[in-house]
């Protein structure tokens, strides 16, 4: 069974701190694929990343950061310099097949 | 190239009264998936179908919902005798074959925000 945790409920920032979202996943299986989605107020998912099992290689896009440990079952995610628009609830997910397992979400609001 | 379109965006309900939830994939999917968030929850798999099949329906409550995705139109969650525990959103994503190892991605569409009453 696949399980994702998210133990961060709520973050609070202010604007151009760095905010840290913990991920850590069980998983038996191999091979998989971990992924981050954003969640506007507006309600819709947005992509952020997907990354396989097999590479560890930490990534970054713009503001965005990963850091992937499988030692530690970890897939950590970092904003930069936040914004009020990265003001949102993010989701971590696993998959091992075509299903996807969700954390529980952590909400980041950034303050002005 | 139009994204994973659902409708309606919201829909409110009564309950005893019949939800119809409707997803359009992309344009040469032919996979679908329906999840439901619960409120303050993580998104929850319920089905996985393809054209006239479900594949798997693991996550779909044992009564009151179905799901079909016919050979032409879009794929149609429904939920009969709706409770207020029914309220969530429900998204649907597709993907252009299995997503199986998920070497490709499924899109999401924006979700129907269902509200019972």
């Amino acid at each position: 069974a696949q399980k994702v945790t998210q133990a961060q409920t709520e973050i609070s920032v202010v604007e151009k701190e760095d905010v840290t979202l913990d991920c850590v996943y069980e998983t038996r299986d191999t091979t998989y694929y971990l992924f981050w989605y954003k969640q506007p107020p507006s309600g819709e998912l947005v992509f952020l990343i997907r990354r396989n099992s097999f590479d560890e290689q930490n990534e970054i896009s713009g503001r965005y950061s990963w850091n992937f440990q499988k030692s530690t079952s970890s897939f950590n995610f970092t904003i930069t310099a936040s914004q009020v628009v990265d003001s949102a609830v993010y989701f971590c997910a696993l998959s091992t097949d075509y299903k996807l397992s969700f954390g529980a979400g952590t909400t980041v609001t950034v303050r002005a | 190239n139009a994204g994973v379109m659902q409708n309606p965006r919201h829909l409110v309900r009564r309950r005893g009264q019949e939800a119809r939830l409707r997803c359009s994939p992309m344009k040469g999917h032919s996979h679908v998936y329906w999840y439901r968030q619960l409120p303050e929850e993580g998104l929850k798999f319920m089905v996985y179908l393809q054209k006239e099949n479900i594949i798997d329906e693991s996550g779909m409550p044992k009564e009151r919902f179905s799901a079909e995705f016919p050979k032409e139109g879009p794929s149609i969650l429904r939920i009969q005798q709706v409770v207020r525990g029914d309220s969530a959103a429900y998204f649907c994503a597709s993907s252009p074959r299995t997503a199986y190892q998920m070497n490709t991605e499924a899109f999401f569409g924006q979700g129907t925000r269902l509200t019972v009453v």
